[in-house]
């Protein structure tokens, strides 16, 4: 079955530091992953999207990687802000059919 | 601002009736997508649209139907509507109708079934 779990499920940081997301999926065959970001009661805004053959993608402070062999991928957050307090998702594509596996996403907030 | 407007932004309503959601996408945007966003089951993906014709389904129930028009605005139809149903709907575009396609997502409607 095809599946994306995220993790932690939340984190709680200070203003300044860095931190990682993690991302596991169990899609097959792969087409691409997913970062969005998501404030509370809004629409998600893509961060960063990748294919199979790119392993790291940066975004201003945030830098996505991904290791298709292991099917993982992480965010990194560098330099906290605290307009960074947002849900992050991890989505996949497979190329076989047409829909986008979400996962539900870590609630990350940044504290002064 | 994505670009991607969606009407109403709240909508109380009460079991049994139906209601549409509005979206339009952004300018020059062929493709459409409806999403539901429950607290305990995250997003899922429901149908995509691209220049009119159905393109993809997900997880869309048979009381729920969605069409994109000429104008390429799409509306999603609820009906039978269960407390259940209670979620964010949001609609994204995206300028093609594939999977690596960017997709921009509007601000949603709120959807509360009494």
């Amino acid at each position: 079955k095809n599946q994306v779990e995220q993790s932690p499920q939340s984190l709680i940081i200070l203003e300044g530091k860095n931190c990682t997301l993690q991302c596991n999926y169990t899609v097959s065959p792969f087409s691409n992953l997913r970062w969005y970001k998501q404030d509370t009661g809004r629409g998600p805004v893509s961060l960063t999207i990748m294919t199979f053959s790119e392993n790291t993608k940066s975004n201003g402070r945030y830098t996505a990687t991904l290791d298709a062999d292991t099917k993982q991928s992480s965010l990194h957050i560098t330099a906290s802000q605290l307009s960074d307090s947002a849900s992050y998702i991890c989505v996949v594509s497979s190329q076989a059919g047409t829909a986008l596996i979400f996962g539900k996403g870590t609630t990350l907030s940044v504290s002064s | 601002d994505s670009g991607v407007t969606q009407t109403p932004k709240h909508l109380i309503t009460a079991t049994g009736q139906r209601v549409t959601l509005r979206c339009s996408p952004r300018s020059g945007d062929l493709s459409v997508y409806w999403y539901q966003q429950s607290l305990d089951q995250g997003l899922q993906f429901l149908i995509q649209y691209y220049n009119g014709e159905e393109r993809a389904k997900g997880n869309i129930l048979e009381r729920f139907s969605a069409q994109q028009f000429p104008d390429l605005h799409s509306e999603l139809n609820l009906s039978s509507l269960e407390l259940g149903d209670s979620a964010l709907y949001f609609c994204a575009s995206s300028v093609g109708g594939t999977k690596v396609n960017e997709q921009f997502f509007g601000p949603g409607t709120r959807l509360t079934v009494l």
